[in-house]
């Protein structure tokens, strides 16, 4: 399977921070690569699809970018509701796997 | 508007068994690849299983090869989830979760999660 590593795993930031979380696959993916925002007690939440589209309805603050092995998720000007965790997933083969999670909370 | 409402979930035994189902709608069912994801409690997503559009295809975590069946009734547009041998390492939370246009699939929508939990 291929193993998905975020990080960090947790980070404080406080609003209007620009803030960065890495993906690293451990084998080549292409751009196959989803970036989903949870909150506590909700189900997940699609923000970025294909490495660096954004998915309907998802502020445009949020942008995603990257290829191959190494992705990244930018959040240019953080919001009071953006403090979640959020994870990476790959799509480019079965069994799809998960990051393990970055947890944004507020400084 | 696309929605999933899951059901099935609840308190068993070690070794028991248990159904999840999944009805969805506001889409066409047969077109979209379907998946089941857990999250045990204060843990991050795992994918389970996986099933194409039509059926034809299923795919499954090494965790729960063997002990879990994924399945679709697209007359009826519910997705199901067998689980056999239950082990108090599948306590989770379990969402069902559309595919987007491809195969395997990221997940554009997901269910509210139902909980299962493996316990004497």
């Amino acid at each position: 399977d291929i193993q998905m590593t975020q990080s960090p795993s947790s980070l404080s930031a406080s609003v209007g921070d620009r803030v960065t979380i890495t993906c690293r696959a451990s084998q080549t993916i292409s751009d196959w690569l989803a970036w989903y925002q949870q909150k506590p007690g909700k189900a997940p939440k699609l923000l970025i699809y294909k490495a660096s589209s954004l998915e309907s309805g998802v502020p445009s603050r949020f942008s995603g970018s990257g290829s191959g092995t190494e992705f990244t998720l930018t959040i240019s000007s953080l919001q009071p509701d953006d403090f979640a965790t959020y994870y990476c997933q790959q799509y480019n083969m079965y069994s799809v796997t998960f990051g393990q999670g970055t947890k944004v909370e507020i400084k | 508007d696309v929605q999933l409402v899951e059901s099935g979930g609840g308190l068993v035994q070690p070794g028991g068994s248990l159904r999840l189902s999944c009805a969805a709608s506001g889409f066409t069912f047969s077109s979209y690849a379907m998946s089941w994801v857990r999250q045990a409690p204060g843990k991050g997503l795992e994918w389970v299983s996986g099933i194409t559009g039509n059926g034809h295809s299923t795919y499954y975590a090494d965790s729960v090869k063997g002990r879990f069946t994924i399945s679709r009734d697209n007359s009826k547009n519910t997705l199901f989830l067998q689980m056999d041998s239950l082990r108090a390492k599948d306590t989770a939370l379990y969402y069902c979760a559309k595919g987007d246009d491809y195969n395997p699939p990221c997940f554009d929508y997901w269910a509210q999660g139902t909980l299962v939990t493996v316990s004497s």
